[in-house]
């Protein structure tokens, strides 16, 4: 186990209306990564929190938007649903440093979907 | 170019032999390679970090070669256990952090 933990785990969710997902981050770690897996394809990057500020962002819209609170801990908020947002949404932690960034853990991911 | 490939596969091989994987990249100012497995449904997880001068975890060995931009997986005596997809992982560090994944390799290791 990584001990990086997400809530939910499953989700339904009906367009327009706003998710909030949830991850907390493995003890020691203080960069949070936040990737959308769809079927049959890899993780796509939307972006990562290093010590409560957004380091680094994926090709998403603004309606991702997330937040990292002072023990690491971090949400993911997606706005104004569509329907090919259904997806798996996984976290990752991981050390960070002023060399970049180093092995990510994985949770359990959310699955959403969008009716 | 995409920003990093593989091939998708499925790679279809008998129990005991070796297979071997490659991605590549396109951002040369990439600076952290990394191998994931995933099994089906489940979360990436951590199969080995790739080292410039390479690495090797007992049955698995990774190399990166930065002059070609790519990085590649070496599974000696494959067992039946080691079907999943592998998926590589790039680090491009720039005005901001960006992690890369490929879509991912499927391996089918046969009885």
């Amino acid at each position: 186990e990584t001990g990086v933990t997400q809530s939910p785990t499953h989700l339904i969710k009906t367009r327009g209306q706003q998710v909030t997902l949830r991850c907390s981050s493995q003890s020691g770690h203080n960069t949070v990564s936040w990737y959308q897996q769809a079927l049959g394809q890899g993780p796509q990057f939307i972006f990562q929190y290093y010590r409560e500020e957004e380091n680094g962002r994926g090709n998403f819209p603004p309606r991702f938007s997330g937040l990292q609170f002072p023990n690491y801990s971090s949400e993911l908020n997606v706005n104004a649903l569509e329907l090919d947002d259904s997806a798996l949404y996984l976290c990752a932690s991981s050390s960070s440093g002023p060399t970049g960034i180093y092995e990510q853990y994985f949770g359990p991911g959310t699955r959403l979907t969008v009716t | 170019r995409k920003e990093v490939e593989q091939d998708p596969g499925p790679f279809n091989v008998p129990e005991g032999a070796t297979v071997a994987f490659n991605c590549t990249y396109s951002n040369s100012a990439s600076q952290s390679f990394f191998w994931y497995r995933q099994d089906c449904r489940k979360e990436p997880k951590l199969l080995m970090s790739v080292y410039s001068s390479g690495n090797e975890d007992g049955r698995f060995t990774a190399q990166l070669n930065r002059a070609s931009q790519y990085i590649s997986l070496l599974i000696r005596d494959s067992k039946l256990s080691d079907s999943a997809t592998y998926l590589c992982v790039v680090n491009a560090r720039g005005r901001d952090d960006k992690i890369i994944f490929g879509k991912g390799t499927r391996l089918h290791i046969l009885p």
